[in-house]
């Protein structure tokens, strides 16, 4: 039973435009929430996160929006670039997401095109 | 470089083998967890451990197993290899206190045949 859901494989945008990945939960007991890029050939890097006493975080090009009551954080790429081709990953903890171990979803491949 | 390295890259054995996965933690980091990525798979969680003892414990096979050393070095030993065993493993490490989760390696890929 997954526990985090990225329900799109793959999203494809044209550069300059807004990319939206999204995902779902369904254990209420996660309160922290993180995302990960990765390119092929190299492990997870950290994107950005969120507590689940905020619903938004904002870093530079990428912002993280978290709705608990609908059990759904959205990343937002604006804008996209080229560089940003990679496979996002949505992860979820309990606090102190440092000694907890992260739930994963499946991933989404995004693809940025000149 | 992450700071997380694993040994080796790649990894080519036939069924029925035994491997050993290695894994240095980031300099600092105490904690190491194990994460299996299969094809169409997530990250799925193994096995982590927190300065030498086993913390938690995911859906690790029986077949599998772990250890962390006194320099918090880790190792993934898989036993009875199967064709399904065959994915990308990757370690991560944390030191606990941040809230940034953890530093990835680059992975190990195992290739049963």
């Amino acid at each position: 039973d997954q526990q985090v859901k990225q329900n799109s494989p793959s999203l494809s945008v044209q550069e300059g435009r807004i990319s939206i990945l999204n995902c779902d939960y369904t254990n209420s007991m996660f309160d922290y929430f993180l995302w990960y890029k990765k390119y092929p050939a190299e492990g997870p890097t950290f994107l950005i996160s969120i507590s689940s006493i905020k619903d938004k975080n904002e870093d530079g090009r990428f912002t993280v929006f978290l709705n608990k009551s609908a059990k759904h954080l959205s990343l937002h790429i604006v804008p996209s670039q080229p560089g940003d081709s990679a496979v996002y990953f949505c992860a979820a903890s309990g606090q102190d997401s440092g000694n907890t171990p992260l739930v994963f979803g499946k991933g989404t491949r995004l693809s940025v095109i000149a | 470089d992450s700071g997380v390295t694993q040994t080796p890259k790649h990894l080519i054995t036939a069924t029925g083998q035994r491997v050993t996965l290695r894994c240095s933690p980031r300099s600092g980091d105490l904690s190491v967890y194990w994460y299996q990525q299969s094809l169409d798979q997530g990250l799925q969680f193994l096995i982590q451990y927190y300065n030498g003892e086993e913390r938690a414990k995911g859906n690790i096979l029986e077949r599998f197993s772990a250890q962390q050393f006194p320099d918090l070095h880790s190792e993934l030993n898989l036993s009875s290899l199967e064709l399904g065993d065959s994915a990308l493993y990757f370690c991560a490490s944390s030191h606990g206190t941040g809230n940034y989760g953890y530093t990835f390696g680059s992975g190990t890929r195992l290739t049963v045949v």
